[in-house]
């Protein structure tokens, strides 16, 4: 079972559409968790953290489930620039505070 | 931000030969870097992670003696691919971190392709 399972799409959304993305994590002592955007053949960029109360960013909100072990992230209002690829990322807790990654959902947002 | 830089951005080498990517952080001391690697439709994999001064820790299933890293200084890690094969074609990303900010930042990655 990989660490860190999304659905890797491609969710097809128009835009001015709201699409979610889910993601579940399989070792209890993740630490920390985000969403990262990567666009084709560039390095991932952070989108935002993720905490437990839930959080929002503009046109993004995060929330995660510890006790289910479940990230979402939601996006309001799609816009044509926000076709991407969506990493849910864990931190792990060890010494050196790795990350691990989902293979990503790709997003495309079309007019 | 804090800015990480790669070099070379891309790169075509013959089977058999060793490749070597350079990773900076440019405006703050990297005392640990991260090598991934990604391959098409795939998630960022990490190889290494590499403290400055000391040895990297390899992940399981990565060999250390075909990766070889050097984290000379607190600024510069390299990442030598050496006798490459065609299976090592990938996308490789760096990524520094500070000793009191947990997140990482990301180089731009360098995309090998090896004939």
């Amino acid at each position: 079972r990989k660490e860190v399972e999304q659905d890797p799409g491609p969710f097809n959304v128009p835009e001015g559409a709201t699409v979610a993305f889910n993601c579940t994590y399989s070792n209890s002592a993740s630490q920390s968790f985000f969403w990262y955007r990567q666009d084709c053949r560039k390095e991932p960029k952070l989108l935002m953290s993720v905490y437990s109360s839930g959080n929002e960013d503009g046109r993004f909100t995060a929330q995660l489930n510890r006790a289910s072990q479940y990230i979402s992230l939601l996006i309001r209002d799609s816009k044509l620039s926000d076709s991407a690829t969506y990493l849910c990322v864990v931190r792990m807790n060890t010494g050196f505070q790795k990350l691990v990654f989902g293979t990503g959902t790709r997003l495309l947002v079309s007019p | 931000g804090a800015v990480v830089s790669q070099h070379p951005s891309w790169v075509i080498c013959k089977s058999g030969t060793s490749v070597k990517i350079e990773c900076r952080s440019l405006d703050f001391q990297a005392t640990t870097m991260f090598w991934y690697r990604q391959f098409p439709k795939q998630s960022l994999m990490l190889m290494a992670t590499s403290n400055e001064g000391s040895k990297a820790t390899y992940e399981q299933g990565v060999e250390k003696d075909k990766f070889l890293i050097n984290h000379a200084s607190l600024t510069l890690s390299t990442l030598t691919v050496t006798s490459a094969h065609p299976e090592d074609s990938s996308f490789y990303i760096c990524s520094g971190g500070r000793d009191s900010v947990y997140e990482q930042y990301f180089g731009p990655g360098t995309r090998l392709t090896v004939t």
